[in-house]
């Protein structure tokens, strides 16, 4: 089966930083999203990963290893505005996305 | 102006009740996609839709239905609301093709009540 497993819920301080992790399980593998979720928001798209190795975009990285059917996304200096969930989701070999059921990301001054 | 707009926003309704959500999109996409979303789970595919006369069904699609009137426009009906189909529902476009990812773009969400 098609599977997505990530922390329910992670806290961290302003200015550290913090690791979500996601492990994924897809019928074939295209590709691996993070999006950030605010409370009764849309999803908005942060990175993507289909290689091996670590992609970064300003204080947002996100790292995949596809033999051990792993990702991380990494956030630097975490400012209040960060506090969100994070979706992890994977995309199959129809480019159809699976999602995980997020990670809440709560920030404490 | 908002690529991905839905309509209502909001809407309390009561069981038994048909309702249509509509999806209007200014992208230029071919794909559209209904989610719902519940408290604790993932994004769940209800419906999508590849062009005008490609409609597959996803994952939850029991209980819906959908109509994709033009490239813009995808609608989501419940024929008899349930309870249990309260949910905030997203639609979603994406490109396939053009954009090297397929990211999905979403609009802002129906937060569907039903008594």
């Amino acid at each position: 089966g098609q599977n997505i497993d990530q922390p329910t819920e992670m806290t961290a301080t302003e200015g550290a930083i913090v690791q979500i992790n996601c492990t994924y399980q897809t019928s074939g593998f295209n590709g691996l999203f993070w999006y950030q979720q605010h409370a009764g928001e849309a999803p908005t798209f942060l990175s993507y990963n289909v290689l091996d190795g670590l992609e970064e975009k300003g204080r947002f990285s996100s790292f995949l290893s596809r033999s051990k059917g792993y990702s991380y996304l990494l956030l630097k200096e975490l400012q209040m505005k960060d506090s969100a969930s994070y979706l992890c989701a994977g995309m199959d070999s129809n480019y159809q996305l699976i999602w995980g059921a997020g990670t809440k990301l709560i920030i404490k001054p | 102006d908002a690529d991905v707009t839905q309509t209502p926003r909001n809407r309390i309704t009561k069981t038994g009740k048909r309702i249509m959500l509509e999806c209007s999109q200014t992208k230029g996409h071919d794909r559209m996609y209904w989610y719902r979303q519940d408290p604790g789970l993932g994004l769940r595919l209800i419906y999508y839709s590849f062009d005008v006369k490609d409609i597959n069904k996803g994952e939850i699609s029991d209980g819906y239905s959908v109509s994709r009137q033009a490239q813009a426009k995808f609608s989501l009906s419940l024929e008899s609301a349930i309870p249990n189909q309260t949910a905030l529902y997203f639609c979603a476009t994406s490109d396939f093709g053009r954009a090297p990812n397929n990211e999905q773009f979403f609009g802002p969400g129906t937060r569907l009540t039903v008594l």
